[in-house]
């Protein structure tokens, strides 16, 4: 049973550009969610996707936004990246429950 | 909103002893969950253990316990026999139960352990 991946997993981008990031649930999670983990940090939770909508959003600006598709698994889009983007941007899945099982995360550089 | 607070930025302990790691939380909410999660370099979020408001007895998972104190918003992690392979980040988590699903983690800074030979 594949745990939740996530591509690609490292990535560097210049300030302006726009990025996606994938994400592959568990398998049978219906609900996705995303953090962002800035160096030396702990997670912070960007937003939540079930049944293809937004479900619960975290402070973030309109900048990052989301989709999640019909086989469950999600797309992390960021415009007009930022230095403060760069960081550990995590995927977590889940069904009903209250573990979420996280992904190896996508590493995003800005400069 | 809820805050988790690890007090502890970095900690050692000598391979086979044991070591506590300290959270504090603040929440006005009655009914949750309490997480610690084990992050290596590797980066992948690993749980621990998990413990539910409600029950009044101390989550176990092998060498891994917690202290529960509910009343003075206190989760404390312990690590018996440690080993090499503990070395890691430590982040405690909150989160709210709710009935309709899941709501989001609230993360506390981490505590870098490191396990010395």
């Amino acid at each position: 049973d594949a745990g939740v991946t996530q591509s690609p997993t490292h990535l560097i981008k210049t300030r302006g550009q726009q990025v996606t990031l994938r994400c592959s649930p568990k398998s049978g999670h219906d609900t996705v969610s995303w953090y962002q983990q800035a160096l030396g940090q702990g997670p912070q939770f960007i937003f939540q996707y079930y049944e293809e909508e937004e479900r619960q959003r975290g402070n973030f600006p309109d900048r990052f936004s989301g989709h999640q598709f019909p086989n469950y698994s999600s797309e992390l889009n960021v415009n007009a990246l930022l230095l403060g983007d760069s960081a550990l941007y995590l995927c977590a899945s889940s069904l009903d429950e209250a573990e979420q099982f996280f992904g190896p995360g996508t590493r995003l550089t800005v400069l | 909103a809820q805050t988790v607070t690890q007090s502890q930025p970095e900690m050692s302990v000598q391979e086979a002893e044991t070591v506590t790691l300290s959270c504090t939380y603040d929440t006005s909410e009655n009914n949750y969950y309490l997480f610690w999660y084990k992050q290596p370099p590797s980066r992948q979020m690993i749980l621990v253990i998990r413990q539910e408001a409600y029950k009044q007895q101390n989550a176990t998972e092998n060498r891994f316990s917690v202290n529960f104190q509910k009343a003075a918003k206190s989760f404390s992690l312990k690590i018996s026999d440690s080993q090499l392979g503990d070395t890691a980040m430590y982040f405690c988590a909150f989160m709210k139960f709710t009935y309709s699903g899941n709501t989001p983690l609230v993360f506390g800074k981490g505590t870098r352990l490191s396990v010395i030979a």
